[in-house]
């Protein structure tokens, strides 16, 4: 099967408008992940999803951001009135949830520029 | 609160020589601990993690609760083994929540 699979690849957008960042995670993953990617900030954790449980958001840097998973499957991350600082890559990433951890297997990203 | 610590952002040594990028923790509990390997274009991929104890691609890494620290080291490196490496950190005992490291970019000049 595939993989993690993010869209759009690239997104350009004007300061001040809304974007969408979709994730389709693999089958049966119960976890799925958000997380920033910027020169010079590392892996920024964003939010956790898993399975029914209330979501982990207490990465998400401010309240333009917010994230959904419908049906335990895909998930949209909003960014609202969009920044320059909110250009960075976006991944996604999924993994089955057993007794910890499991391993976390990464979409390729959005890349989003604020212009 | 987790945090990982990766001193080095940069690191550069020549094929054959050991390399040891560092990473120290912050966890009050019992956690579980990974390194993650970005090669370029390639996406972000699980390299190995502390409790399975295994050398992956010749690489290894010890927990060290004492020192809250979990190095991964390799004796003698490759130039395919160029590339950004992250360390990550998780509470367990189903605190699934993995924090990353801010990566170290490992360079292996020929």
């Amino acid at each position: 099967g595939a993989g993690v699979s993010q869209s759009p690849s690239n997104k350009v957008t004007e300061k001040g408008k809304d974007v969408e960042l979709r994730c389709d995670p693999i089958s049966g993953h119960t976890a799925l992940y958000w997380y920033r990617q910027s020169l010079g900030q590392g892996l920024e954790f964003l939010i956790y999803f898993q399975g029914n449980s209330a979501p982990d958001k207490s990465g998400l840097p401010s309240d333009r951001f917010s994230a959904e998973r419908t049906g335990g499957s895909v998930s949209t991350l909003t960014i609202q009135r969009t920044q320059q600082e909110d250009s960075a890559v976006y991944l996604c990433a999924s993994s089955l949830f057993f007794r910890g951890t499991g391993e976390l297997f990464f979409g390729e990203g959005s890349r989003l520029t604020v212009l | 609160a987790q945090r990982v610590t990766q001193p080095e952002k940069l690191l550069s040594v020549f094929k054959g020589a050991p390399v040891e990028l560092k990473c120290n923790y912050s966890y009050s509990g019992s956690p579980e601990l990974f390194w993650y390997v970005q090669y370029s274009r390639q996406r972000l991929q699980l390299l190995l993690r502390h409790i399975s104890r295994e050398s992956i691609k010749g690489f290894t890494a010890d927990l060290n609760k004492g020192e809250t620290s979990f190095h991964l080291k390799k004796p003698f490196a490759q130039e395919e083994d160029s590339a950004m490496y992250y360390c990550a950190l998780s509470g367990g005992q189903g605190a699934q929540k993995l924090v990353f490291g801010q990566g170290t970019r490992l360079t292996i000049n020929p």
